[in-house]
């Protein structure tokens, strides 16, 4: 079993409209989260990184959140724009390194005008 | 600055031919990071560095898979001999400490037939 579960695999939306990824893991001891945004045939690009401590992080349009204790973090996007269209890959690091990462398989959003 | 330079961008071999793949890093970054990137299993850290010194290369599949970095600015992962398997896009990544974040290259997309 994967220690980094993303839902939904998949996600089409209208333009405009919010949307919610979720990213549940197990690792431990947690260092941080982070959240990736790929475009098709680029390199991922990160939105947000958060500690322990951290329970919030916005970037634009993109709000991550974080509760350590119940190992869950979501990805809200808002007022979502046709360039949002890409896959997001949730990415957790494990103890006191934080190049020992875990990788979700990632979600496949879709915005539709 | 340039970004993350990686050659080729693309690379159709055929099995058992060694493949050299290139990157240089955003100058001053002084980690340098080598992933792989299929459908079925996603995003995989293969070996990182810290000031051109490997640090972990856990990640790297088999005996068939080296990496060097001879000097800050410039880095390689080789295959030698290649397999079908190992059809996939491989990305650099380089961050100016381990809390921050990583900046990806373009990717190399790796065909072996």
């Amino acid at each position: 079993k994967n220690q980094v579960e993303q839902s939904p695999q998949s996600l089409i939306i209208l333009e405009g409209k919010n949307c919610t990824l979720q990213c549940n893991y197990t690792v431990s001891p947690f260092s941080n989260l982070r959240w990736y945004k790929q475009d098709t045939g680029r390199g991922p690009v990160s939105l947000t990184i958060m500690t322990f401590s951290e329970n919030t992080k916005s970037n634009g349009r993109y709000t991550a959140t974080l509760d350590a204790d119940t190992k869950q973090s979501s990805l809200h996007i808002t007022a979502s724009q046709l360039s949002d269209s890409a896959s997001y890959i949730c990415v957790v690091s494990i103890g006191y390194n934080n190049n020992d990462m875990r990788f979700g398989a990632g979600t496949r959003l879709t915005v539709k005008p | 600055d340039a970004g993350v330079i990686q050659s080729p961008r693309h690379e159709v071999t055929e099995m058992g031919q060694e493949v050299t793949l290139r990157c240089k890093p955003i100058s001053g970054h002084d980690y340098l990071f080598w992933y792989r990137q299929t459908m079925m299993r996603g995003l995989e850290l293969l070996i990182y560095f810290n000031n051109n010194v490997p640090i972990d290369d856990s990640g790297m599949p088999e005996d068939r898979f080296s990496a060097k970095m001879p000097n800050a600015s410039f880095s390689t992962l080789k295959i030698q001999p290649s397999e079908p398997r190992d059809s996939a896009v491989y990305f650099c990544a380089s961050s100016p400490d381990t809390y921050n974040e990583q900046f990806f290259g373009p990717g190399t997309r790796l065909t072996v037939l």
